[in-house]
């Protein structure tokens, strides 16, 4: 069965600090991962998305990794800002058809 | 432009009135989606359009009733919704209906609660 997992499910940082956040997936056949940001009540927004062949993608101070072996991935978040206080949803996209498989997100708080 | 819009941001309704919600992208994507999220859940597909054909329908109930007029447009009509029904209705947009590294752009999302 597709499945994405994400941990921590919820985090709390202090404003300045790096955290990481991590997704494994079972999808198959794998065609590309995505880390989303989503405010609350708003839609998701695109950070990064990565395919097969890439290890690592950065914008910003986001930066993710994908180790396509073991079906992980991760997203580190540099200097923390109060305005990262979101949710961050790991999705995974199958080669076949419309296959977005969503994970259930980690909830970061960034406190000052 | 990068930007789905959705119209309107929020919606109260009863349980027998009939509402719309509008999507509308013109950045020339073929593929436009519908997802429903409840309050500390990921989005749930509903429904996939392709070339303004339906082609994915996650088994919803037909009180929701898409509709694609034209590439850039999505409808989803509703009729006689239940309260759990009330969500952050969510539509995307993205290249092709296919697999590839293309990525799906969501609108802000309408807000809907069903009284």
């Amino acid at each position: 069965k597709n499945q994405v997992e994400q941990s921590p499910q919820s985090l709390i940082i202090l404003e300045g600090k790096n955290c990481t956040l991590q997704c494994n997936y079972t999808v198959s056949p794998f065609s590309n991962l995505r880390w989303y940001k989503q405010d609350t009540g708003r839609g998701p927004v695109s950070l990064t998305i990565m395919t097969f062949s890439e290890n690592t993608k950065s914008n910003g101070r986001y930066t993710a990794t994908l180790d396509a072996d073991t079906k992980q991935s991760s997203l580190h978040i540099t200097a923390s800002q109060l305005s990262d206080s979101a949710s961050y949803i790991c999705v995974v996209r199958s080669n076949y058809g419309q296959n977005f498989v969503f994970g259930p997100g980690t909830r970061l708080s960034v406190l000052p | 432009d990068t930007e789905v819009t959705q119209t309107p941001k929020h919606l109260v309704m009863g349980m027998t009135n009939k509402k719309s919600l509008k999507c509308e992208q013109h950045m020339g994507h073929r593929a436009m989606y519908w997802y429903k999220q409840k309050a500390k859940k990921p989005p749930e597909l509903m429904f996939v359009y392709s070339y303004e054909k339906l082609s994915i329908n996650e088994s919803v109930p037909s009180r929701f009733s898409p509709e694609c007029p034209n590439s850039s447009l999505l409808n989803l009509h509703l009729h006689a919704l239940q309260p759990e029904d009330s969500a952050l209705y969510l539509c995307a947009s993205s290249h092709i209906a296919g697999g590839g590294p293309d990525t799906q752009y969501f609108g802000p999302g309408t807000r809907l609660t069903v009284l």
